[in-house]
């Protein structure tokens, strides 16, 4: 079956332990993206990548890291996790052409808190 | 001005209505957009794109387009409680590189 996998689903953490949340996709796509999601903020992107070692900020990179070894898996790690960073997190994937990436599939989510 | 504008509802409307969803966005460089179905706690759900001016059907959902506009729109026709959920519009900007969510409108469908 086709998907993004994501985890873990929930996460409760405290300020400043460092974490990493896991993202797979088996489609083999070159497009990887994680996005947050806030209410009445909607889907806000973090980091994307176009492919393996090629990787971009979006609109909110403060205080994440991503890195893109392998074509499937693109990690999403908070070196020192702040209350601010509580959301729901999501990892998407694409395929990519000239026109830019095509419509995501999404993974699952994962509801991270910080305390 | 934010990228992508939606009006967060919720919009009602009875069973068997057509429901009209808007969208409009800023980058005029934009060439793909795409409608995202999100049931609550769920993850967000790819139901129609469309990359030309003009409607594109599929099913009971019809996407128009207007890039002179600057305007993106999904119709569900016959709409069902089932359609009760968040829809997304998304626009690509920056020549592809980044794909932009607006805030999503709740769409409520009465039986």
């Amino acid at each position: 079956e086709a998907q993004v996998t994501q985890n873990p689903r929930y996460l409760i953490t405290v300020t400043g332990k460092k974490l990493t949340v896991t993202c797979s996709q088996n489609m083999n796509h070159e497009y990887m993206s994680w996005y947050r999601q806030d209410p009445g903020l909607g889907l806000r992107q973090i980091y994307y990548s176009m492919n393996v070692e090629v990787t971009d900020k979006g609109d909110v990179p403060e205080g994440y890291k991503v890195s893109r070894k392998e074509k499937r898996n693109f990690p999403l790690i908070l070196e020192s996790p702040s209350p601010n960073q509580t959301s729901l997190y999501f990892c998407a994937s694409s395929t990519y052409s000239g026109q830019g990436a095509y419509g995501y599939t999404f993974g699952s989510g994962t509801r991270l808190t910080v305390v | 001005q934010k990228e992508v504008e939606q009006n967060s509802g919720p919009l009602s409307v009875p069973e068997g209505a057509i429901a009209s969803l808007n969208c409009t966005y800023s980058d005029r460089g934009s060439q793909s957009f795409f409608w995202y179905r999100q049931y609550s706690g769920k993850s967000p759900e790819l139901i129609m794109s469309i990359y030309s001016n003009g409607d594109k059907e599929d099913g009971r959902f019809t996407a128009q387009l207007n890039k002179a506009s600057q305007y993106v729109s999904l119709l569900i026709r016959d709409s069902q409680p089932s359609d009760s959920a968040t829809y997304l519009c998304a626009v690509n900007v920056e020549y592809g590189n980044k794909l932009v969510f607006g805030a999503g409108t709740i769409l409520r469908v009465k039986s």
